[in-house]
């Protein structure tokens, strides 16, 4: 299995502040890495596909890059809104499997 | 815009089957893959399998011996079974819209609202 590592495990940051957040796997998988957004009791929602294209309807100030085993989630300029967990998941080959997830806290 | 829907027991005891069914609207079940994921209480996402609409099946090896999905396309449902559950199956299970056919490339779009399942006695 391809095992995703998401850190930080969580971070506190203020409305406006620009957001990283990173993903590594355990081998390579090209771009096949897609990111989700998860608010409590909520179901997660697409953000981006292929480790960089915006998914319909998402802000832009979402962003992903990177390739093969290192991937980067970006928010420019962070809203109220954005406050969740943020999850990353390969499709480079099955079991499909997700990092262990970002929260994102109000500072 | 497609809506996904879970429905099943929010209770199920040790060593029985969990059964959930998802019914796909406001589009066809035809050309896509469809996925099974779930997420126990506090914890991350798993995901479980997925089913082609015309019936082929790739399961998470971890759960293989114990999972079924299947398809009822006259009824544009799928179905997920996993049998001899026991207290770590408890989760909230999601059903969700995988890739199209003739796609190398899986993410889950969109989701269902999710349901839990607790596993006791």
């Amino acid at each position: 299995d391809i095992q995703m590592t998401q850190s930080p495990s969580s971070l506190s940051a203020s409305v406006g502040d620009r957001v990283t957040i990173t993903c590594r796997a355990s081998q390579s998988i090209s771009s096949y890495l897609n990111w989700y957004q998860q608010k409590s009791g909520k179901a997660p929602k697409l953000l981006i596909f292929a480790a960089s294209s915006l998914q319909s309807g998402v802000p832009s100030r979402f962003s992903g890059s990177g390739s093969g085993t290192d991937f980067t989630l970006t928010i420019s300029s962070l809203q109220p809104e954005d406050f969740a967990t943020y999850y990353c998941q390969q499709s480079s080959s099955t079991p499909l499997t997700f990092g262990g997830g970002t929260k994102v806290e109000i500072k | 815009q497609m809506q996904l829907q879970e429905s099943g027991p929010g209770l199920v005891k040790p060593s029985e089957t969990l059964s959930l069914t998802c019914t796909v609207s406001g589009g066809s079940i035809s050309s896509y893959y469809w996925s099974w994921i779930r997420q126990p209480p506090g914890k991350g996402l798993e995901w479980i399998g997925y089913i082609y609409y015309s019936g082929s099946t790739n399961y998470n090896p971890s759960l293989k011996s114990r999972v079924t999905i299947s398809v009822d396309m006259s009824k544009n449902q799928f179905s997920l079974k996993l049998n001899s559950v026991t207290a770590a199956d408890t989760a909230v299970y999601y059903c969700a819209r995988d890739r199209i056919s003739g796609y190398d490339s899986d993410w889950f779009d969109p989701w269902g609202q999710g349901t839990l399942v607790t596993v006791s006695s």
